[in-house]
């Protein structure tokens, strides 16, 4: 099945500097999701991707899917204490019951 | 509307019981899915179901049992527990594009 691996593990910024965490497939992937979890939350949907060299935006948040649809990346502008928390990427299925999940790339913020 | 129930929300098990993790959803969603979250393994399907009646296994299936008998409730059933089932168990609705997450049920097994 699909697999998608996320770089890196673990991120540790000060307040206000950028970061970016990236999902990589081997496979092209129907379409690119990304979650948020807060400490000892739930994953909270942030945005769906399904065309080639799709860019979208939510405030600091920017969001690519690459040309081939075998990679994406999520970047924070300017990051806050509020951005804490593990960012994961993940791909469904053809049948949409199944879903695979990255890693996650867990974001700490020194203010 | 609640949303994506899950109970209990926390529970200790000795290895070799048994026990049903509660899934229940309002949002009248057909499919549904469990998943499981080690530290740094991110989130593994264990069990998904398509609407009532029709279950499928996911990436880690061994041990755990599901049924979809109505639209709302998927429950997973732990047959006899050990300690590799110590996690977190997030259910999961999906939407026209999302996934919905239940609050999560923390299961130590000792």
């Amino acid at each position: 099945g699909q697999q998608v691996m996320q770089i890196p593990q673990y991120q540790h910024v000060q307040e206000g500097e950028d970061f970016t965490t990236y999902c990589n497939s081997s496979t092209t992937l129907s379409n690119i999701q990304w979650y948020k979890q807060r400490p000892g939350g739930h994953p909270v949907f942030l945005i769906q991707l399904v065309k080639s060299g799709e860019v979208k935006k939510q405030k600091r948040l920017t969001f690519q899917f690459g040309e081939a649809k075998k990679n994406s990346s999520l970047h924070i502008t300017a990051t806050q204490t509020t951005d804490v928390g593990t960012y994961f990427c993940a791909s469904s299925y053809s049948n949409a019951g199944k879903s695979t999940f990255g890693d996650g790339t867990t974001l700490t913020v020194k203010p | 509307n609640a949303g994506v129930t899950q109970t209990p929300k926390f529970q200790v098990l000795k290895t070799g019981q048994s026990m049903t993790l509660q899934c229940a959803q309002d949002m009248n969603h057909e499919y549904m899915s469990w998943y499981r979250q080690d530290p740094g393994m991110g989130l593994r399907l264990i069990h998904y179901s398509v609407g009532a009646g029709i279950t499928d296994q996911g990436e880690v299936p061994n041990g755990y049992n599901v049924s979809r008998s109505t639209t709302e409730d998927f429950p997973l059933r732990l047959l006899s527990a050990a300690p590799s089932q110590t996690s977190v168990y997030f259910c999961a609705t999906i939407g026209k594009r999302e996934q919905y997450f239940g609050p999560g049920t923390r299961l130590t097994v000792t």
